[in-house]
């Protein structure tokens, strides 16, 4: 059963606008969250994370807000650009053992 | 610094074929991974090493074998390939860091298609 699920498949963004991608988790053991983006034919690359203590953590353009009660967390990019288009993974870590979401593909509208 | 690489970068067995897939990092990281991305599946992790002569299976280990004889080295082994182990194999590799989430790093992938 998914631990770490994304629901939205896809998203299209206008250039300059707010991207937000979400993500779900069902074990509260959850210790740590990640995000990562992926283009065609390459491997991931970290992005940002978060501490399941934190609420908020923020780097440049990239925020993740994690909502324990909820078990949510969301990504917000601010302004989006063109090279942001990519498959973004949200990932959540239970001691040695990591666990992927199916990844939501944005595209940024030039 | 090459980072994580994995080869081959494609690959076509037959049903029943064994092979071993590559990975090496130069980053000195102890903690090294092997994952599976398949559609609507996400990444799934198949195992992962704490350091040289420890491993362990993560959530789709079946059909799968490792060894971790180096901090460099963590090839992984398919024994009998089938077709439902055709799919995108990532390694990654990170550095464990007290109160950190140790972002790992990932190399490039292979494509493997059993037939």
């Amino acid at each position: 059963d998914q631990q770490v699920k994304q629901n939205s498949p896809s998203l299209s963004v206008q250039e300059g606008r707010i991207s937000i991608l979400n993500c779900d988790y069902t074990n509260s053991m959850f210790d740590y969250f990640l995000w990562y983006k992926k283009y065609p034919a390459e491997g991931p690359t970290f992005l940002i994370s978060i501490s399941s203590i934190k609420d908020k953590n923020e780097d440049g353009r990239f925020t993740v807000f994690l909502n324990k009660s909820a078990k949510h967390l969301s990504l917000h990019i601010v302004p989006s650009q063109p090279g942001d288009s990519a498959v973004y993974f949200c990932a959540a870590r239970f001691g040695n053992q990591f666990y992927f979401g199916t990844g939501t593909s944005l595209t940024v509208i030039p | 610094n090459a980072g994580v690489t994995q080869t081959p970068k494609f690959q076509v067995l037959k049903t029943g074929q064994s092979m071993t897939l590559q990975c090496a990092q130069d980053m000195n990281h102890e903690y090294m991974s092997w994952y599976r991305q398949d559609p609507g599946m996400g990444l799934r992790l198949i195992h992962y090493s704490v350091g040289a002569g420890i491993t362990d299976q993560g959530e789709v280990p079946n059909g799968y074998n490792v060894s971790r004889s180096t901090t460099e080295d963590f090839p992984l082994r398919l024994l009998s390939a089938a077709p439902s182990q055709t799919s995108v194999y990532f390694c990654a590799s990170s550095r464990p860091r007290a109160g950190g989430p140790n972002e790992q790093f990932f190399g490039p992938g292979t494509r493997l298609t059993v037939l």
